[in-house]
């Protein structure tokens, strides 16, 4: 069972928009600012879409944007394309004294 | 641009040590910014982080397998190993070592190596 709660799926139409959320504790998302979205295509390693919280790395496109309110974190997806099928976790600092990071069970987008 | 390649036998016995070493390419792994990580995924399955360590040796383990595993840094060929005693079936799964940003970001992973446990 994974520290972060995200729905198992979720699908959506070309051109339209989804959301993923990502909920936690005070311990994780909602005490600080360091949770990342990654993007995972079946046989490739997970490509970073968001940092801290909603920051865009460079190449990422701006159809993807990340939010946080209390606990709980969301990706947004607009625009969608066919190659935005895959699977999205989240990930989150936690301040556990016994981890470094919390994961979140992922989930599998389908563009319909 | 930065490049991480997993290397190490696809198959290990049960009760074996699972053994992978993850080279560095593009930078440095003795850079103060950055720690080192492994992580998997069983077939079909979710991510998990399994531990994480600094080019000083510092190392911060999952406690899901923190009485079998052993990260180890190699500053002076740039690469870093995991060592995961004491196998079972359940450790099957695409390992993946990646670099872990100041923001507790994963920006950078290798390509992945499946490891599977039989006998």
């Amino acid at each position: 069972q994974s520290a972060l709660t995200q729905p198992a799926s979720v699908s959506g139409s070309p051109g339209q928009s989804i959301t993923i959320s990502c909920s936690g504790s005070n311990s994780d998302v909602g005490g600080f600012n360091y949770v990342s979205w990654y993007q995972q295509h079946p046989g490739k390693a997970p490509k970073l879409l968001i940092s801290t919280v909603s920051n865009r790395p460079s190449g990422v496109p701006n159809r993807f944007s990340g939010s946080k309110s209390g606990n709980t974190a969301s990706l947004t997806i607009s625009g969608l394309q066919a190659d935005d099928e895959g699977t999205y976790y989240c990930i989150s600092y936690t301040s556990s004294n016994t981890l470094e990071v919390v994961f979140g069970g992922g989930t599998k987008l389908t563009v319909l | 641009q930065l490049q991480l390649q997993e290397s190490g036998p696809g198959l290990v016995k049960p009760s074996e040590t699972l053994s992978l070493t993850c080279a560095v390419s593009g930078g440095s792994i003795s850079s103060r910014t950055y720690y080192w990580a492994w992580i998997r995924q069983p077939p079909g399955k979710g991510l998990e982080w399994l531990g994480s360590i600094y080019h000083s040796g510092s190392t911060y383990y999952n406690p899901s397998v923190k009485s079998r595993v052993t990260m180890s840094v190699d500053t002076s060929n740039n690469h870093f190993s995991l060592n995961l005693s004491s196998v079972t079936a359940a450790d099957t799964a695409v390992y993946f070592c990646a670099r872990r940003g100041p923001n507790w970001d994963f920006q950078f992973w290798g390509q992945g190596a499946l490891v599977t446990v039989a006998s």
